[in-house]
């Protein structure tokens, strides 16, 4: 089955750092990627979806400026987490979707991000 | 507003025990609607896609169906290893054109030996 690759899984930096998370699609080209949030015990939250070679679509609330996304090939699309703080603490999962819309999105396996 | 609740929260069954999980979802346009399932610290995996009402889709001891409201996924016979929280979402027209999903909040299952 399709498969996307997440990196780091597991990240602990401190307060004021950027954090960059990849994600790729290895055996599909992903015209559309997409950024979640999870916090404990709650489901998914998408925060913006990404397009190859445009600019990401933000959902409401999410900060543009704090969580830059870039999505320069159809096989890679990155997360930057800039000037990190606590709050920002949270397990982030990608998904990528191929052009066929009968195809469902797949899912990488998570980044854990801890700010101290 | 777009939304999805599932039901129950938790659920422990006995292995061999039987039962369904509830996706009951209110959208303004519902293009599919997904199963997943997600172990603890992984990205979710992909079950089930359903797209009109009186579908059904197994794999498995997995059985999805789907009407106008709301989705079920029946678990029959289940085993240890079919615990984990399953979640439901439904896909709806987004900035791209494969839509985005909304996740409903899972349902955690618990299958004692």
């Amino acid at each position: 089955g399709a498969v996307v690759s997440q990196h780091p899984s597991w990240v602990i930096c401190k307060s004021g750092t950027s954090v960059k998370i990849e994600c790729r699609s290895l055996d599909f080209q992903a015209t559309t990627m997409f950024w979640y949030r999870q916090f404990p015990k709650q489901s998914l939250m998408l925060m913006a979806t990404s397009n190859e070679g445009s600019k990401a679509t933000y959902e409401q609330g999410v900060e543009k400026d704090k969580f830059l996304i870039n999505h320069a090939s159809l096989t890679l699309s990155t997360l930057t987490v800039t000037s990190a703080h606590p709050e920002d603490s949270s397990f982030y999962i990608c998904s990528a979707s191929p052009w066929d819309l009968n195809q469902p999105q797949h899912f990488g396996d998570g980044t854990r991000l801890s700010i101290l | 507003e777009d939304q999805v609740t599932q039901s129950p929260e938790a659920l422990r069954l006995q292995e061999g025990e039987s039962s369904s999980l509830n996706c009951s979802y209110t959208v303004s346009g519902l293009r599919g609607l997904f199963w997943y399932r997600q172990d603890p610290g992984k990205g979710p995996e992909f079950l089930f896609t359903l797209y009109s009402a009186g579908e059904e889709k197994e794999k498995e001891r997995l059985k999805a169906t789907l009407t106008k409201k709301e989705s079920f996924l029946h678990i029959t016979a289940p085993k240890p290893e079919d615990s984990a929280t399953y979640l439901c979402a439904v896909q709806v027209p987004g900035s791209s054109n494969t839509g985005k999903l909304i996740f409903g909040q899972g349902t955690t299952l618990q299958v004692k030996p």
